[in-house]
């Protein structure tokens, strides 16, 4: 069955620190989708990026990136001079072709950046 | 463009009392999604429908229901609300083609809904 694993809880780091969330996922099928989603104190739900399962190249934007590795399920993101706008909850998804593209959901991690 | 809109914002409800969450996309989407969130949980899908007049269960079904007449809405129902009930509800919406938006999922505000 499918899974989205966030292993982090809460990370907490001072400002202008880099910092990398974790996300480990299970899935057997061959065409897939990986989503990073932030959702801030204020409660919405923002769309941060989106991966398919055929396009494992780094992608990098702004003082965001993503490391997309098949061979070990992970799909990380890593904040680069966090700053304390970036607190927040982030989560992690996967979807796949074979369940029409329902979110599985990680339980997120819940990122503090100290001033 | 509003995207994905959802009413009401708030609602307080009794033990056993019924109401309907109405969620409204303008993005001519074909999939949309209800979805609940606890506290300190990520999302967990309810109900979802991949078009007008069809619904299909996800993964925490009971006690809701759902209906799509029209392509643009997308109803959840509680008939008899109960503690457990109480959530925040937030509703989606996806297209299964179009590049690059494929698959991405947009979110309403969310819901606060407290069942006493």
């Amino acid at each position: 069955a499918q899974k989205v694993t966030q292993a982090q809880t809460e990370i907490s780091v001072v400002e202008k620190e880099d910092v990398t969330l974790d996300c480990v996922y299970e899935t057997r099928d061959t065409t897939y989708y990986l989503f990073w989603y932030k959702q801030p104190p204020s409660g919405e739900l923002v769309f941060l990026i989106r991966r398919n399962s055929f396009d494992e190249q780094n992608e990098i934007s702004g003082r965001y990136s993503w490391n997309f590795q098949k061979s070990t399920s992970s799909f990380n993101f890593t904040i680069t001079a966090s700053q304390v706008v970036d607190s927040a909850v982030y989560f992690c998804a996967l979807s796949e072709m074979d369940s029409n593209y329902q979110l599985i959901w990680g339980a997120g991690t819940k990122l503090i950046i100290k001033p | 463009n509003a995207g994905v809109t959802q009413t009401p914002k708030f609602r307080v409800l009794k033990t056993g009392q019924s109401m309907t969450l109405l969620c409204a996309q303008d993005m001519n989407h074909e999939y949309m999604y209800w979805y609940r969130q606890d506290p300190g949980m990520g999302l967990r899908l309810i109900h979802y429908s991949v078009g007008e007049g069809t619904t299909a269960k996800g993964e925490v079904p009971d006690g809701y229901n759902v209906s799509r007449l029209k392509k643009q809405n997308f109803l959840l129902g509680l008939e008899s609300a109960a503690p457990s009930q109480t959530s925040v509800y937030f509703c989606a919406s996806s297209s299964p083609t179009g590049s690059p938006q494929r698959n991405e999922q947009y979110f309403g505000p969310g819901t606060r809904l407290t069942v006493t």
